[in-house]
């Protein structure tokens, strides 16, 4: 079955930095893949999808990268500020059922 | 629009009692699915319906779980009898038919089972 890895339980960076998050999954790639903010208390919002055709995709100061070959994306939050400080899950869609990451919890440090 | 609307906010039980979640999708959606969400083991999806039909229940863990769609804006997720190990936050997300697979959460319901 489908596994997900999100790099790291949590990840602190110190604010204007780039923040970069990791998704790796095994088995056969995904028709498409997901980026989501979750805060406490809330449910999840989406970000960004990104299709396995493409290489890269961008939305303000965030930009999503699919790597097919590594089975990887990288999710980066370029000029980091605190109130991006959240969770943030990525989820691949398999035939139209979503399996998602366990999360990295981003602490943008002032 | 109001977004997902999920009742109640908080649910606070005793084991073996009856828990029924309820959720309103957004307008015009044609897809709905049921997660959990815990500590332990993230988001899992338990099921989700296309037009108010099941599609994969695969994910809801044992026949004390039931879920059902009776029209286009109303879902409920049932648990009978209730454990402590379904102590977790649900939630319900919505989605269009056609569009780019972005799924809208409501804000959870945080059950509590004692």
């Amino acid at each position: 079955s489908q596994k997900i890895e999100q790099n790291s339980e949590a990840l602190n960076i110190q604010e204007g930095k780039t923040a970069t998050l990791t998704c790796n999954y095994t088995n056969y790639s995904p028709a498409y893949l997901q980026w989501y903010r979750q805060d406490p208390g809330r449910g999840p919002v989406f970000l960004l999808l990104i299709r396995e055709n493409e290489k890269e995709k961008r939305k303000e100061r965030l930009k999503v990268t699919f790597d097919t070959t590594l089975k990887q994306s990288l999710f980066h939050i370029t000029a980091s500020q605190p109130a991006d400080s959240a969770t943030y899950l990525c989820a691949l869609d398999i035939s139209q059922k979503v399996t998602f990451g366990t999360g990295t919890k981003l602490q943008v440090i002032p | 629009d109001a977004g997902v609307i999920q009742s109640p906010r908080h649910e606070v039980t005793e084991m073996g009692q009856e828990v029924t979640l309820r959720c309103k999708p957004i307008s015009g959606h044609d897809y709905l699915f049921w997660y959990r969400q815990t500590m332990m083991r993230g988001l899992e999806l338990l099921i989700y319906f296309n037009n108010n039909v099941p599609i994969d229940d695969s994910g809801m863990p044992e026949d004390r779980f039931s879920a059902k769609m009776p029209n286009a804006s109303f879902s409920t997720l049932k648990i009978q009898p209730s454990e402590p190990r379904d102590s977790a936050v649900y939630f319900c997300a919505s989605m269009r038919g056609t569009g780019d697979g972005e799924q809208f959460f409501g804000p959870g319901t945080r059950l509590t089972v004692l």
